[in-house]
């Protein structure tokens, strides 16, 4: 079985200062963590993926993860928050798909809200 | 990249009829489709998983009558949500993938049952 714990459901920023998402995940088997943005009733864009290849990630809009094994940990963050930012992160697991012709199902976290304060 | 178009975006229907949401893959073909529902403040719930050409996968709890999911080609899934009742009301993302792309998820369908 498979889980995604986000600490955090909500998280306020200022404008310009670096942003932390938590995430930690359970899995019985090398897992594929993916971190996922939607805004307000909009479905959902890829930040970044972590499929086994280097621990550290990066994606798009500035965003980087780290996948830490040790602490079964994929922390999301960015050096420098925008007001653009501002919307619902989901941290995402899935076992046994990483691409391809196989695809397993995703278990998603339950979401943390960022908000960016001017 | 890849685009996966979902339609309606929103939709109002009464109580005791069926809505049809379609979700096509513009740039590739997707293999696999799943539906998620979505409720107010909540993370997304997979509902069910298809596979082009073979009958749909419901998670538990999923009620298979009631959601009907056809994946005929490999680029349209619809869900069909028949006799919707209030609680039907809700959030429902698509999902496709296939071939070297990972998950593309739609923008999503707001469904109101009144």
């Amino acid at each position: 079985a498979q889980s995604v714990t986000q600490l955090d459901s909500h998280v306020s920023v200022s404008e310009g200062t670096p942003v932390l998402l938590r995430c930690n995940y359970s899995s019985s088997y090398s897992p594929s963590l993916f971190w996922y943005v939607q805004h307000p009733n909009k479905g959902l864009q890829l930040l970044l993926k972590y499929t086994s290849a280097a621990t550290l990630v990066k994606g798009i809009n500035g965003f980087e993860a780290e996948f830490k094994k040790s602490e079964t940990s994929f922390h999301l963050t960015k050096p420098s928050a925008h007001m653009s930012d501002a919307a619902e992160y989901f941290c995402v697991v899935s076992v046994g798909a990483t691409g391809g012709t196989s695809y397993g199902k995703l278990t998603f976290g339950q979401g943390t809200i960022l908000t960016v304060h001017p | 990249g890849a685009v996966v178009s979902q339609h309606p975006s929103w939709v109002i229907c009464k109580s005791g009829t069926s809505v049809k949401i379609e979700c096509r893959s513009l740039d590739f073909q997707a293999t696999t489709m799943f539906w998620y529902r979505q409720f107010p403040k909540q993370s997304l719930m997979l509902m069910a998983t298809s596979n082009e050409g073979s009958k749909a996968t419901y998670e538990q709890g999923v009620e298979k009558d009631k959601f009907l999911i056809n994946h005929a080609s490999l680029t349209l899934s619809t869900l069909t949500v028949t006799s919707a009742h209030p609680e039907d009301s809700s959030f429902y993302i698509c999902s496709a993938s296939g071939g070297n792309y990972g998950y593309t998820f739609g923008s999503g369908t707001r469904l109101t049952v009144v």
